[in-house]
């Protein structure tokens, strides 16, 4: 079974930029929810999306929004990119939800400059 | 305050040894508490997974253990493996079934 697919792998853009990041779930899985990762705060929740509706939001600024497809596969976008949004994120599928466990991409790291 | 810590910070141990993480946490009430693995430039990878009613979980050489009381979670690693130098993450599941991390503990196993 394959696992989850995050691409892409490397980003470096420019402040004030929009970047979007894609996953892909394990197949049958329901549930994509998206972490930020930085070395001061570790794995900070952004958001979950489950068949296609956001079901919970992290304490983010609107400039982070998400959406999920029908297929499960999830897109991630940051608008006006800051430098300190410089970091890894990390998509994370499950069956349904977070009372389930919950499996990691390999993350994508983007670089702000 | 971040609702889960995690000590010590980092840690070197010698290959072969034992050695022990602590997360203390304050989310309440949780679902479950889990530890995960993380490799540099990797995804973490779940080792154990445990409810608020379960005291301890095994994976291998990795032993969680829980005490609600407390608040305080374990991971305890036996005979230690240079493969097993990486970052330990703890993470609970909260009120609207949001998870929550602590920052880690870095792990550095030696010969």
């Amino acid at each position: 079974k394959a696992g989850v697919t995050q691409t892409p792998r490397y980003l470096i853009k420019t402040r004030g930029q929009q970047v979007t990041l894609s996953c892909s779930p394990i197949s049958g899985h329901r549930s994509v929810s998206w972490y930020q990762q930085t070395p001061g705060q570790g794995l900070q929740f952004l958001f979950e999306y489950f068949s296609e509706t956001q079901r919970n939001k992290g304490n983010f600024p609107g400039r982070f929004s998400g959406r999920q497809f029908s297929n499960s596969r999830s897109e991630m976008n940051v608008s006006t990119l800051e430098l300190g949004d410089s970091a890894l994120y990390l998509c994370a599928s499950s069956p349904s939800g977070a009372s389930s466990e919950a499996f990691f991409g390999q993350g994508t790291r983007l670089t702000v400059v | 305050k971040n609702q889960v810590e995690q000590s010590p910070q980092s840690l070197i141990i010698l290959e072969g040894k034992n050695c022990t993480l602590q997360c203390n946490y304050t989310v309440s009430p949780f679902s479950n508490l889990r530890w995960y693995k993380q490799d540099t430039g990797r995804g973490p990878v779940s080792l154990t997974i445990m409810t608020f009613s379960e005291n301890t979980k095994s994976n291998g050489r990795y032993t969680a253990t829980l005490d609600a009381d407390t608040k305080q979670s374990s991971l305890h690693i036996t005979a230690s493996q240079l493969s097993d130098s990486a970052s330990y993450i703890c993470g609970l599941t909260g009120g609207g079934n949001k998870l929550t991390f602590g920052t880690g503990t870095q792990l550095k196993v030696e010969l």
